[in-house]
C-alpha cells in the first residue's frame, strides 16, 4: 500500500538558517504530493502541492520538488522564521481514492 | 480559517462512557473525513463520507461509527471509551466528485478527547 516515510523530529534550527525536511514515498501509479503544516494547537493546513514529476510547489518562501526517479519531495527554506515553528507533515493521495496517506510529521524548532 | 468547525473543542469524559463529535465541512463540500491523532500512532485515517454515504474506511474500531446527514454534517460516535481513546480527533472535508480534485483536504481545528 501506499507510505510516506518522513525524518523524525524534532529539527531545531536558529532564526534565517536553511531548513531541509526530507519525504520519500511509496505509492502505486502516479500520486499527487502535498506538505501540510500544524502550527500550535491548530489542525492541519495545506503549504504547498505537486501534481505531477518534475513539479515544484512552493509558499510562503518553502519549496518541495516531485521527484519520481528518487520517489522523495523533500521540503525547503532559505531562511526560516521564528513564526515557521510547527509540525510538518508529508503527504501523498493516488489511486482515485482522494485519501491522503500522511507522514508522521516532523516538529521544527526555530529559536531566535 | 479552513472553514470547517468543529465541536466540542475540549471533551473529558470517563472509562466505559459514551461521546459524539461534530462536524461541518466548508460550504460547497461534499465530501467529509475523519482523522485520529495521537503521539504514537500519528495521524490515523478513520472513515470518508461522500454525500451522505460512506466511501471509505481506514483503521476505524467497530466500538466507532459515523454518519454524515443531509445537511452534510457528519458526526464521529465514539463508544465504551478506552483509556486508549484520547486523542485529538480531526474532522477534514474536500471537493471530491467534482474532477479538480487532487486529495487537497480542508482541516477543522480538532476535538481533543481525553479518557480518564
Amino acid at each position: 500500500g501506499d507510505s510516506v516515510t518522513q525524518m523524525e523530529g524534532p529539527v531545531t534550527l536558529s532564526e534565517e538558517a536553511f531548513l531541509t525536511i526530507n519525504c520519500t514515498y511509496t505509492a502505486t501509479g502516479y500520486p499527487s504530493l502535498f506538505w501540510y503544516v500544524q502550527y500550535p494547537g491548530e489542525g492541519l493546513q495545506l503549504l504547498l502541492k505537486a501534481t505531477k514529476a518534475d513539479d515544484k510547489g512552493s509558499n510562503k518562501g518553502f519549496e518541495a520538488t516531485y521527484r519520481k526517479e528518487t520517489t522523495s519531495f523533500h521540503l525547503e527554506k532559505g531562511s526560516v522564521q521564528v513564526s515557521d515553528s510547527a509540525v510538518y507533515f508529508c503527504a501523498l493521495s493516488s489511486g482515485g481514492s482522494y485519501i491522503p496517506t500522511f507522514g508522521r510529521g516532523t516538529s521544527l524548532i526555530v529559536h531566535p | 480559517d479552513s472553514g470547517v468547525t468543529q465541536t466540542p473543542k475540549h471533551l473529558i469524559t470517563a472509562t466505559g462512557q459514551r461521546v459524539t463529535l461534530r462536524c461541518s465541512p466548508r460550504s460547497g463540500d461534499l465530501s467529509v473525513y475523519w482523522y485520529q491523532q495521537s503521539l504514537d500512532q500519528g495521524l490515523q485515517f478513520l472513515i470518508q463520507y461522500y454525500n451522505g454515504e460512506e466511501r471509505a474506511k481506514g483503521n476505524i474500531l467497530e466500538r466507532f461509527s459515523a454518519q454524515q446527514f443531509p445537511d452534510l454534517h457528519s458526526e464521529l460516535n465514539l463508544s465504551s471509551l478506552e483509556l486508549g481513546d484520547s486523542a485529538l480527533y480531526f474532522c477534514a472535508s474536500s471537493v471530491v466528485g467534482t474532477g479538480a480534485n487532487t486529495g487537497e483536504l480542508f482541516f477543522g481545528e480538532g476535538s481533543r478527547l481525553t479518557v480518564l
